[in-house]
Order: C-alpha cells, then structure tokens, then sequence
C-alpha cells in the first residue's frame, strides 16, 4: 500500500467544471510534487511545494492551481480544463533536498478524463 | 537533446537472464539519481537510489558515472515479474526531477 494517499482515484469533468485533486501524507515530508502523466510517457513535473512555499511552477497553464494548507496535504484545483488535460495525475513526497538522495514516493494517482 | 535520455527499448529476455538498462543526462549540476519501475496503469515505484561508489540490492545493481553523465541498472537472474517500464530519474537543484522515458522490460518463461 502506498503511504502518498490521493483522491479520487477517477474523475471526469466538462471544460466548465471546477474539480479538484486531494494528496495527503503522514510520513512527515517536507516536500510535496504534483506530476502529469500521459499514456506510454514519462511523468512530468509540475509543481514542487518545499515547507509549504511553491519553490517550482514548470510553466504549467493558469487553469492548473496548487495549494499546500499544511505539510500533509495538497491540492490541485483544476477550472477550465481543455481535452488534452486528460492524463493521470500523480502526487509525490520527498524528505526534503538537504543532503540530496532523497527519494521522491509516489500515490497511486488520479485518472482524469475532460469531456 | 533530451535532458535525459535512456536505452529505447522493449527489451525482451528470457528467465535467468542478466539485462542491463543505461540513462544519459546532460546537467553536470544534477545531484541525486534514482531508478524507479512502473507497471501497467500503476505508480512508479523506487527501486534504488544510485550513488557514486555504486550500490546493490540483491539481484539488482546500478551505477553513476559522474564523468560520463550517466547511470546503469544491471538485473541479474530476471524474474517474470520484473517485466515493468524501468524509469531512470535525474534531480538537480534539490526538486526538479526529470524522468527518463523508460525502458519496457519483458521477461519470458
């Protein structure tokens, strides 16, 4: 069982529709990631929260909001999202980068389908 | 070029057999290298994290080549269920992390 709960597990939304994705972790990171990933490619990075500050936004498009309201948990409010949003989205959690080597765990995802 | 790169694969093998996957990168600053397997319509999952003076975990071995800008997975003994898509992952400056766009590994009977 993965310790990086995420919720829901499948959503499907309209291009009007306000959803959001829920990550939680206990294993007391510090460190928390948001991935997009499409089938038969790699995940790609699209936002890492470091103490509940934003430290990376990898251009990702407005109509994508994270939020971190405490060290366990994070969001990532979808508006407006377009078909090619489609994709599974996977949440992580690291330590944190003191001393590098800190490896990055992984919740099982949400599968997103936008009509 | 890509950021980091891998062996295209799939590589398909028999029972037993020893395999051996490679990944380049191309940032001489990136400070922390893993190799991470995922299977079908699941997460990916840690395997190991590779260090200079390289490490072993059993039948699995990975190297860093910090001269060379790249990093290798050796699997002895291949077991059907290490069929997955390997996934080499590079981080620099502490959280951007890049992955690989992974090897497919199919073991046979």
């Amino acid at each position: 069982d993965t310790e990086v709960t995420q919720t829901p597990k499948h959503l499907v939304m309209g291009m009007t529709n306000k959803k959001s994705l829920k990550c939680e972790q206990h294993m007391g990171h510090r460190a928390m990631y948001w991935y997009k990933q499409k089938a038969k490619k790699p995940p790609e990075l699209m936002f890492v929260y470091s103490y509940e500050k934003l430290s990376i936004n990898e251009s990702v498009p407005s109509r994508f909001s994270p939020e971190c309201p405490n060290s366990s948990l994070l969001n990532l409010h979808l508006h407006a999202l377009q078909p090619e949003d489609s994709a599974l989205y996977l949440c992580a959690s690291s330590q944190d980068w003191t001393g590098g080597n800190q490896p990055q765990h992984f919740g099982d995802g949400t599968r997103l389908s936008i009509l | 070029r890509k950021e980091v790169e891998q062996d295209p694969g799939p590589f398909n093998v028999p029972e037993g057999a020893t395999v051996a996957f490679n990944c380049t990168y191309s940032n001489s600053a990136s400070q922390s290298f893993f190799w991470y397997r995922q299977d079908c319509r699941k997460e990916p999952k840690l395997l190991m994290s590779v260090y200079s003076s390289g490490n072993e975990d059993g039948r699995f071995t990975a190297q860093l080549n910090r001269a060379s800008q790249y990093i290798s997975l050796l699997i002895r003994d291949s077991k059907l269920s290490d069929s997955a898509t390997y996934l080499c992952v590079v981080v620099t400056g502490g959280f951007k992390t890049i992955f690989g766009a992974g090897t497919r590994l199919f073991v046979k009977a």
